[in-house]
């Protein structure tokens, strides 16, 4: 069973950046077809899609967020990590660590994000 | 990029059927996944694909889509099915880019 648990400050001030780690066990996020993504929740708000990081290193992330956003992988650790830049108070939110996979479904491919972290609130605020 | 848009809330009677809609132009190409949120808790997949469900979901949880329109059903909805569902696809764009739904709260009387 792969368990990812995320952890990094829970206070962080405007314009620094925000930096978290997600820590994953029982399973490699070098084994291939894997996305290790990150997710965020506004206090009670819906579910956004902030990125992720391929097995073979390739990045990908929400356009919304500006190029703010960088996603990297330490695969000596077994951890992944998101680095988000010059953050405001419209940052402030609960960040998830995720495994996505897509894998091929009756008439094509479905992806889904089949294991989560419990969350880790992260606050800006001066 | 793409929207996927969700009824923001729905009530089901104990024992009844409830079919949460997402509606999004990616639901033409992109199959969706759905996501069940309790309060205090993360996100947990019930079903993706063509009634794909992990280990544990129980079969009262199914899906259709139709057009731009995915749907999640509960039939004989339980007092512990009370959450929050979310869809998610991959954004039409094409680009590696995926999109939540925008949320329905489903409450069970």
């Amino acid at each position: 069973q792969v368990q990812l648990q995320e952890s990094g400050p829970g206070l962080v001030k405007p314009s620094q950046t925000l930096s978290l780690t997600c820590s994953v066990s029982g399973g490699s996020i070098s084994s291939g077809g894997y996305y290790w993504s990150w997710i965020r929740q506004h206090p009670g708000k819906g579910l956004e899609w902030i990125g992720y990081i391929y097995y073979s290193g390739s990045t990908y992330y929400n356009p919304s967020l500006n190029s703010r956003a960088t996603i990297s992988r330490d695969t000596s650790t077994n951890q992944f990590s998101l680095q988000l830049s010059s953050v405001t108070a419209a940052d402030t939110a609960m960040y998830y660590c995720a495994r996505k996979q897509t894998n091929y479904c009756s008439g094509g491919s479905c992806s889904y994000f089949d294991f989560w972290g419990q969350g880790t609130l992260v606050t800006v605020s001066s | 990029s793409s929207q996927l848009t969700q009824d923001p809330a729905l009530s089901v009677a104990l024992g009844q059927t409830v079919r949460i809609t997402c509606r999004g132009d990616s639901l033409r190409s992109y199959y969706a996944s759905w996501y069940q949120q309790k309060p205090g808790q993360a996100p947990v997949l019930v079903i993706y694909g063509k009634n794909n469900r992990p280990s544990g979901i129980p079969d009262r949880f199914s899906v259709s889509s139709s057009g731009n329109t995915a749907s999640l059903t509960i039939t004989g909805a339980q007092a512990e099915d009370e959450a929050d569902y979310y869809c998610n696809s991959r954004d039409s764009s094409g680009d590696h880019h995926y999109v939540f739904g925008t949320g329905t709260k489903v409450t069970v009387l």
